[in-house]
């Protein structure tokens, strides 16, 4: 089975510029996570969905960062314009439908490295 | 509000050695918590996680992690460590399955 996929895996850019993440969840999967990981910390979430819904996006800036999963299958997180504070590792995940209090286990794609200059 | 604690950054252990990492956390009610291990270049991987029931819970990988509600603690263990357990290794607190903070981290060294 597939795991998570991202692309791409590594993003250098200059500031101001525009930048997109992908995502491709794990087949079946209806809940998708976008992290972002600063370098030596841990993820930190910036919007879950449930399907094509964004049920939490309260730790999404979004003056420039936007995010889209168009049809509840791959995502696309964007920003627009970077700045340099934004150079870190930006997660997805994805976890399969269950019941409200049943454990949905989080798999983990291996990430973008984002670069600002 | 929650938050979770590795006061470990760095842990340096031969192969072979017992391994603790250290987690606390801060929560009102009964969290449910992970630990999850990085290695370099890879996505986080669930190790183990406690929801209830008994306090000690075993993981993959041969780790172990011991739920302690009066020190409000979640330290994880391995009895023997192997150098392809050299990794990042965050716990990770949530009050519900969907919403989890994560520590930041502590970086296992393992030496032959």
């Amino acid at each position: 089975e597939a795991g998570v996929v991202q692309s791409p895996r590594y993003k250098i850019i200059e500031k101001k510029q525009p930048v997109a993440f992908w995502c491709n969840p794990i087949s079946g999967h209806n809940t998708l996570y976008w992290y972002r990981q600063n370098l030596g910390q841990g993820p930190e979430l910036l919007i879950r969905y449930e399907n094509e819904e964004a049920v939490d996006d309260s730790q999404l800036p979004k003056d420039r960062f936007s995010a889209e999963r168009l049809k509840g299958v791959d995502s696309t997180l964007k920003i627009q314009p970077a700045e340099l504070g934004d150079s870190a590792v930006y997660l997805c995940a994805s976890s399969p439908p269950g019941g409200r209090w049943s454990y949905n286990e989080q798999f983990f794609g291996p990430g973008t490295r984002l670069t600002v200059l | 509000a929650q938050s979770v604690t590795q006061p470990d950054i760095h842990i340096t252990v031969s192969e072979g050695a017992s391994l603790e990492l250290r987690c606390n956390y801060s929560y009102g009610a009964t969290p449910y918590l992970f630990w999850y291990v990085q290695s370099p270049g890879q996505g986080l991987q669930l190790l183990l996680k406690y929801f209830s029931g008994d306090t000690l819970v075993q993981g993959i990988k041969g780790f172990e992690a011991e739920f302690k509600r009066s020190q409000s603690s979640f330290n994880l263990r391995k009895p023997s460590v192997h150098w392809s357990d050299a990794a990042e290794y965050f716990c990770a607190v949530g009050e519900s399955t969907d919403k989890l903070i994560f520590g930041t981290g502590t970086r296992l060294q393992v030496f032959p």
